[in-house]
């Protein structure tokens, strides 16, 4: 099946420092979504990507998807303390989300 | 629009015990998914349904069943619980754009 890897596992930061996340794939990805899980909550869909290259920012947050469509990354300027949680990518392909091992952020205030 | 409701929230179970984990959609969603969700392990996938009436099996099935009872519904059961089964559990439903969530069972086997 879909294979999709994530790291780092664990990112710890300054508060206003910033952050990336990296997902990598061996097969070429039709769409990759992310996802945020605030602690002791429920993963949340943030976005989509679906063409190559493609690059959207929400705020603060930049997602990215590689020209080969093998890989994505998600980049946090300036971190808040209010960005703590895990964020997991997932590819959507044979009617299932297959999810990266995600990687936990904690920001120091 | 309560999008996915997982209940219950919180169980207990001693070992051997059985239980069913219940889900419910109003999205009008074909797809529903149940994930477990362990330390440091991501959300594995249980079991999913593509459509009413279609069951399939996921990363790691042994151990549960499932049944999607209507449109709306995704159960999943645990026949004879065991320790290595304490995890979070997670209802989802979606198609291509995005997953929803429900809020989480926590289950703890002792």
């Amino acid at each position: 099946g879909q294979q999709v890897m994530q790291i780092p596992q664990y990112q710890h930061v300054q508060e206003g420092e910033d952050f990336t996340t990296y997902c990598n794939s061996s097969t070429t990805l039709s769409n990759i979504q992310w996802y945020k899980q605030r602690p002791g909550g429920h993963p949340v869909f943030l976005i989509q990507l679906v063409k190559s290259g493609e690059v959207k920012k929400q705020k603060r947050l930049t997602f990215q998807f590689g020209e080969a469509k093998k890989n994505s990354s998600l980049h946090i300027t300036a971190t808040q303390t209010t960005d703590v949680g895990t964020y997991f990518c997932a590819a959507y392909n044979f009617n299932k989300f297959y999810f990266g091992s995600g990687t936990k952020l904690n920001v120091k205030p | 629009n309560a999008g996915v409701t997982q209940t219950p929230k919180f169980q207990v179970l001693k070992t051997g015990q059985s239980m069913t984990l219940q889900c419910a959609q109003d999205m009008n969603h074909n797809s529903m998914y149940w994930y477990r969700q362990d330390p440091g392990m991501g959300l594995r996938l249980i079991y999913y349904s593509a459509s009413e009436g279609t069951t399939d099996k996921g990363e790691v099935p042994n151990g549960y069943n499932v049944s999607r009872l209507n449109k709306r519904e995704f159960s999943l059961r645990l026949e004879s619980a065991a320790p290595s089964q304490t995890s979070v559990y997670f209802c989802a439903s979606g198609g291509v754009a995005e997953a929803f969530f429900g809020q989480g069972t926590r289950l703890t086997v002792v």
